[in-house]
């Protein structure tokens, strides 16, 4: 049990669908991650959030657009998807940005399928 | 641009010893981490190293060389649940994280 939740597990939605990725954290953590994890590929930081502020952006398409209600809980909501998008989409928390160390805890990630 | 390159599969021995190597380019470095990610699982943390030299930690150690731009997971009695894929990562000068693409690591009896 990593203290990060993250639902659904599994999503599959056509690509006029709107659909929202959920995550919350129990570790008590300031920051939280959206991360893409495609087959063979690094991990593509998407979105950060630091005491609910968005600090980063890494030139996501705008079909993805995220929301942090407050510092334990994290949304991606998804429309008009592309079925490159297809991937595993993972939560990650950590105490703070850019303190020594702050590991990252990982959720169990959303594995969506755009079809 | 920043890089992260490490071998995409290795292949060793249950009781064996193994290296998974890491080199880096990056804009800044603050920090490298190691995770590990059994198959359909979220990554867990391995370890972080700042300053060169090993960090052991029970059965892993990692290494960091920052002139060199390296770093190594050694993994020794390698066990069957061992069998999963290993990320390296460095925080840059932003302290973002830029992440390699894994080594998966097969242990065979």
């Amino acid at each position: 049990e990593t203290g990060v939740t993250q639902t659904p597990r599994h999503l599959v939605m056509g690509m006029t669908n709107k659909k929202s990725l959920k995550c919350e954290q129990h570790l008590g953590h300031n920051a939280m991650y959206w991360y893409k994890q495609s087959a063979k590929k690094p991990l593509e930081l998407m979105f950060v959030y630091n005491f609910k502020e968005q600090t980063e952006n890494n030139s996501v398409p705008s079909r993805f657009s995220p929301e942090c209600p407050n510092s334990s809980h994290l949304f991606l909501h998804l429309h008009t998807l592309q079925p490159e998008d297809s991937a595993l989409y993972l939560c990650a928390s950590s105490q703070g940005v850019s303190g020594d160390s702050y590991e990252q805890y990982f959720g169990p990630g959303t594995r969506l399928t755009v079809t | 641009g920043q890089n992260i390159d490490q071998p995409t599969e290795m292949t060793a021995t249950e009781g064996a010893i193994v290296q998974i190597n890491c080199t880096y380019q990056t804009s800044g470095f603050n920090g490298l981490f190691w995770y590990q990610q059994h198959a359909g699982e979220a990554p867990t943390f391995l370890s972080y190293n700042v300053l060169d030299g090993l960090e052991e930690k029970g059965r892993f150690s990692s290494f960091l060389s920052r002139s060199k731009g390296y770093s190594y997971l050694l993994l020794k009695e390698l066990q069957m649940k061992d069998s999963a894929s290993y990320l390296c990562a460095v925080r840059d000068s932003n302290y973002q994280l830029i992440w390699g693409a894994g080594t998966k690591l097969i242990i065979k009896p």
